[in-house]
């Protein structure tokens, strides 16, 4: 059964740095998402990508996150400068239509912890 | 704000009983309800769905309500398996956006 990938699966950095996380869509979808979910809390939607740029983001999105699609695999979400509050579980999901009654299938996380 | 709210953060069930998951939400324009289960380490998984012009959609053991009305809907399990025992997300969404979670409940089946 095809499903998203996602890695590193924990990753740990320093305050002030950069990470970057990755994942690999379903092969056939067509629009990626990254959410995060900080310890207890819940699910927060971060970004929503289409044809190659952002279709809907969200206040957490800010100007130190991006996102790409650097090839026809891959979908990344850069943190340029991060943060102690940074610290979270990251998924990414994808989906192949953006129809109400579509869902998302999402990856199993990589968890960042900013130390 | 939260749009979407799942006011129990746990709920205990014996095995084999009915294990009801609530989740009200505020904006009365999503079109769209769905209901997640996540184990530890892993990504939430699609488990159920409901479109906003039906009140009720049935799979095996699981059943979702709505209740536009009262801006609620409920996910029932029936009956429970020890297996059940994850955290369950309610999402809403609007046509075209992305999905907007609750906080979670955390199930617990107990054999």
């Amino acid at each position: 059964e095809p499903e998203v990938t996602q890695t590193p699966s924990h990753q740990v950095t320093q305050m002030g740095q950069e990470v970057i996380l990755r994942c690999v869509p379903i092969s056939n979808h067509l629009y990626f998402y990254w959410y995060r979910q900080i310890l207890g809390q819940k699910v927060e939607f971060l970004v929503s990508f289409y044809n190659n740029e952002i279709s809907e983001k969200s206040e957490i999105f800010d100007d130190q996150f991006s996102v790409e699609r650097p090839d026809g695999s891959n979908f990344t979400l850069k943190i340029r400068s991060t943060k102690l509050e940074d610290s979270a579980m990251y998924f990414c999901a994808s989906s192949d239509s953006d129809t109400v009654n579509t869902e998302a299938f999402f990856g199993q996380g990589t968890r960042l912890t900013v130390v | 704000d939260q749009q979407v709210k799942q006011n129990s953060p746990s709920l205990s069930v014996q095995e084999g009983r009915i294990s009801i998951l609530n989740c009200d939400y505020t904006n009365s324009m999503f079109d769209y309800f769905l209901w997640y289960k996540k184990y530890p380490a892993e990504g939430p998984t699609f488990l159920i769905s409901i479109s906003s012009i039906k009140d009720k959609n049935e799979d095996g053991r699981f059943t979702v309500f709505l209740n536009k009305s009262a801006k609620h809907l409920s996910l029932h399990i029936v009956p429970s398996q020890p297996g059940d025992s994850a955290v369950y997300f309610c999402a809403a969404r609007l046509a075209g956006t992305a999905l907007i979670f609750g906080k979670g409940t955390t199930l617990s089946v107990s054999s």
